[in-house]
Formats: C-alpha cells, structure tokens, sequence
C-alpha cells in the first residue's frame, strides 16, 4: 500500500500573495511524483512529473521541488491570481509489468479571493 | 480536440437500473483506466486495460465491468446499481512505459 499525503487539505489565498504546500510519499521504492491541477467540472491537468532527488520544474509562476530522500515534494505558487485556483493533486506511480497505477494524495484545494 | 472522452457527463438513474458510461481516447495511447472519485474525494483505481486485456483489476465489486471493444474504447458497464455507487468516475489513458496519465472530464454518476 502506497500512502501519499498532502497537507493542507485546503487554503486561501490573497490575490497577488504566494502560496506552497505539501505532498509526502514514501521514500522506499520511489519511481516518480506527480502534480496534477484539478478545477471542479474539468479534466486533473499533468502539471509536472519528477524522478530526480533535487529536482525542480517551473510552469509559469508554479514551480515545484523533489526531496526523494525524504519523500516530499512543494508546490509553489507565486503571486496567486485568481485562475489559480483549483484543486492540486499529487501522485506517486506504482509500476506492475504491464500497468501503471497511480495513488493520488487527498488534494489541496486551493481558493484565490480577488 | 478532447483527449479523453466520456459520456455521459451526467446520470441520474435508480437504484437498481444498469448503465454504462463510454471513453474514447485520440491520443494513440495503448493503456486506458477507470478512477472512482471516493466519498473522501480522493481518485482511486478501479481498472486499467493494456491493448484490450485487463490488468489492474482493484477491489470492485463484480457488478461492474469494463468492456474495451479496442485499444482506444474502454467503457464501464455497472449492473444493479445501487445509492454507494454515487460518485465521479473519471476515464484516462497513458502511453505505455510512461507514468503520466491524462484524464477525462469525469461522469457524475447520482443514484437515486
């Protein structure tokens, strides 16, 4: 059983003001971490996958950051706008010879206030 | 163009009917699933298909089968429904070897 936490489960946000929060996965046995942005009525979009201790990938102004060592991972949103929000998702990939299947944490729901 | 295609997005049916909701993937993926949005709203698998054959097969009950005519359709069929079953299921699709899954936009299923 793959456990994938994140924390908050929920969070406001000032428009203009950054925001981060957590994923944390178990570190033994760790294929890769995914973040998925998730609005309500519409398709989880990839944000980033991530295999490497250290790594860090951008996408406009959300970045985010790879601990493997010791099985975490921040989202960063800088200078939220209200487009931002949604809920973020995290997962980890357990891969089967023929299968993938992703465990996803419980989401953060984020809520940017003009 | 969609992706991911399922429907129907919205289904209010009784207790006890059968349904079934469709997906379509154009991305040429080889691999396909089922996630159930739980009542804590967190997505789990249900199944996944790789080239038509069933490999993922979680702790569902036999009432629901998927069907996957070929390798871009997998529907799910859900017999005598019942009100737990209310929830969103969400249709995806991944490129073999690679872990990224790309999602429909969901089916609301009420059981009423």
């Amino acid at each position: 059983i793959l456990n994938v936490e994140q924390s908050p489960q929920s969070l406001h946000v000032q428009e203009g003001d950054s925001t981060n929060f957590t994923c944390s996965f178990p570190s033994s046995n760790f294929y890769a971490l995914h973040w998925y942005r998730w609005e309500t009525a519409k398709s989880p979009e990839a944000l980033f996958v991530m295999t490497l201790n250290g790594d860090e990938k951008k996408k406009g102004r959300i970045s985010a950051t790879l601990n493997t060592k010791e099985g975490y991972s921040y989202l960063y949103i800088k200078g939220s706008q209200p487009e931002d929000s949604a809920t973020y998702l995290c997962a980890c990939p357990i891969i089967k010879a023929a299968g993938n299947k992703l465990t996803f944490g419980g989401g953060t729901r984020v809520l940017v206030k003009p | 163009d969609t992706a991911v295609s399922q429907t129907p997005k919205y289904l209010v049916t009784q207790m006890g009917n059968d349904k079934s909701i469709k997906c379509e993937q154009n991305l040429g993926h080889d691999t396909m699933y089922w996630y159930k949005q739980d009542s804590k709203k967190f997505l789990k698998i249900m199944f996944s298909y790789n080239n038509k054959e069933l490999i993922i097969n979680e702790t569902v009950p036999n009432r629901f089968s998927p069907k996957s005519p070929d390798k871009a359709h997998l529907n799910l069929h859900i017999n005598s429904l019942e009100l737990g079953d209310s929830a969103v299921y969400f249709c995806a699709s991944s490129r073999r070897g690679q872990s990224t899954i790309y999602f429909g936009e969901g089916s609301w299923l009420t059981v009423v």
